[in-house]
């Protein structure tokens, strides 16, 4: 089973609205870290933002939010007022807290966010 | 550096040759990790250091892959006798710690096998 599921491969949204990138996950671990990351087309990875298991709050990072929903597991990630620059993919991407982890992220398919002028 | 800093950023090399691939991690980051991605399969976790020791080799694709890092600081992907399934974009990372903290990336070698 999928450990990380994005199931939107692409996305459009118009300039200056919001918009939001569903994640789902899957784990058993109580202590857990969600991810997210860019990837534009130049290929670098931007890491965004960060939301732990134990968090409350929901993490934001200027534009960026995550609307983490832990009954449900998921790890949407909303960005207000997109630009034109965010057109990029996206990647969840999960960090298991076990003794003895790997240590590595678990990544998601992605999105490709299309922002129209 | 500022960041993590890989090198080459391009690599064109032929089937059968070996390779090997440069991270240097930021300042201070004691975890270092090395990923692949290749078209349509996503992103592919390698091998992670914890300063010079690799806790678990078990994501590296076959024994013509292996990893090194010394001085708790550069590491180095070898790749052997290279196929062409080997081609993809092959990412470093690093982090503080190895624990539940971004891991910041370089911006990668891009591997073509001929």
């Amino acid at each position: 089973a999928q450990k990380i599921t994005q199931t939107q491969p692409g996305m459009f949204v118009q300039e200056k609205e919001a918009v939001t990138l569903d994640c789902t996950y899957d784990t058993s671990d109580q202590s857990y870290g969600l991810f997210w990351y860019k990837q534009p087309s130049s290929g670098e990875m931007i890491f965004l933002i960060y939301q732990g298991s134990y968090d409350e709050q929901n993490a934001t990072e200027g534009r960026y939010s995550l609307n983490f929903q832990k009954a449900r597991k998921s790890a949407n990630l909303v960005i207000s007022a997109s630009q034109l620059g965010d057109s990029a993919m996206y990647f969840c991407a999960m960090r298991e807290g076990r003794g003895g982890s790997q240590g590595n992220l678990i990544f998601g398919k992605g999105t490709k966010l299309s922002v129209k002028p | 550096g500022a960041g993590v800093s890989q090198s080459p950023s391009n690599k064109v090399t032929e089937k059968g040759k070996d390779v090997e691939l440069r991270c240097d991690p930021i300042s201070g980051h004691t975890a270092l990790y090395w990923y692949r991605q290749s078209l349509g399969q996503g992103l592919e976790f390698l091998i992670y250091f914890q300063g010079n020791s690799a806790p678990d080799k078990s994501g590296l694709p076959s024994d013509r892959f292996s990893a090194e890092r010394t001085g708790g600081s550069v590491s180095t992907l070898t790749i052997q006798r290279t196929q062409q399934e080997d081609s993809a974009v092959y990412l470093c990372a690093s982090s503080l710690t190895v624990g539940l903290q971004p891991q910041h990336f370089g911006d990668g070698t891009r591997l073509s096998i001929l």
